[in-house]
């Protein structure tokens, strides 16, 4: 069965720095990959998907993601941190067949500090 | 058009009182799907449609909740005789599915809190 898994509950990262969310999946087949961020009080909001061949992803908001295929990792990356990047992300893998559900990792909250 | 719509975007309920959920999808999705957030948990799958039929109702936690679909757009959740630990956030999600890689657009969900 297909799964993700955040190892992280909470990154904390001080504004202007690089940050990292990781993320590693497991799958039967080709992986398809997903970021989501949830602000307070809202929905997800869709971030990136992994494209089969890329294995640096870019996406909203200055984010990117790097597929490590050896690895089995989709980690979040991005250069330069805001504050305003603060909120929880979410990994998900879409589960094989056709109902197009994702599954989803517990989410890890990022912290960015001024 | 619009992204996907929820109402109401708070419900406050008696336990053992009867809610309903609406989500409306982005025009021309035929895939739709609602997830439950409890607090502090991540997402948790409930049903996923296709068109006017479910043919995934694998999440759905007890026999107190149903959904339909009609017209292939909007969708009602419904949580018979509510317990208090229906509280959650329940998020509506629709896609269109014509690839592997096509994301769910969410939308900002209903929260749902049983008293």
């Amino acid at each position: 069965a297909q799964s993700v898994a955040q190892p992280e509950d909470q990154v904390n990262v001080a504004e202007g720095n690089p940050l990292t969310v990781k993320c590693t999946y497991s799958v039967s087949g080709n992986p398809y990959l997903f970021w989501y961020v949830q602000y307070p009080n809202r929905g997800l909001q869709f971030l990136l998907k992994y494209i089969t061949g890329d294995n640096l992803v870019k996406g909203s908001y200055g984010f990117e993601a790097e597929f490590n295929k050896s690895q089995t990792s989709f980690h979040l990356k991005k250069p330069s941190a805001l504050v305003s990047d603060s909120a929880l992300y979410f990994c998900a893998v879409r589960e094989a067949g056709n109902t197009g559900k994702l599954i989803f990792g517990q989410g890890t909250t990022l912290q960015v500090k001024p | 058009g619009a992204g996907v719509s929820q109402s109401p975007s708070n419900k406050v309920t008696e336990k053992g009182k009867d809610v309903e959920l609406r989500c409306d999808p982005i025009s021309g999705h035929t895939a739709l799907y609602w997830y439950r957030q409890s607090l502090g948990q991540g997402l948790e799958f409930l049903i996923y449609f296709q068109g006017n039929s479910a043919p995934d109702k694998s999440g759905l936690p007890s026999d107190r909740f149903s959904a339909e679909r009609t017209g292939g757009s909007v969708s009602t959740l419904t949580i018979q005789r509510t317990q208090q630990e229906d509280s959650a956030v329940y998020l509506c999600a629709s896609s269109f599915l014509g690839s592997n890689n096509s994301p769910l657009h969410f939308g900002n969900g209903t929260r749902l809190t049983v008293t």
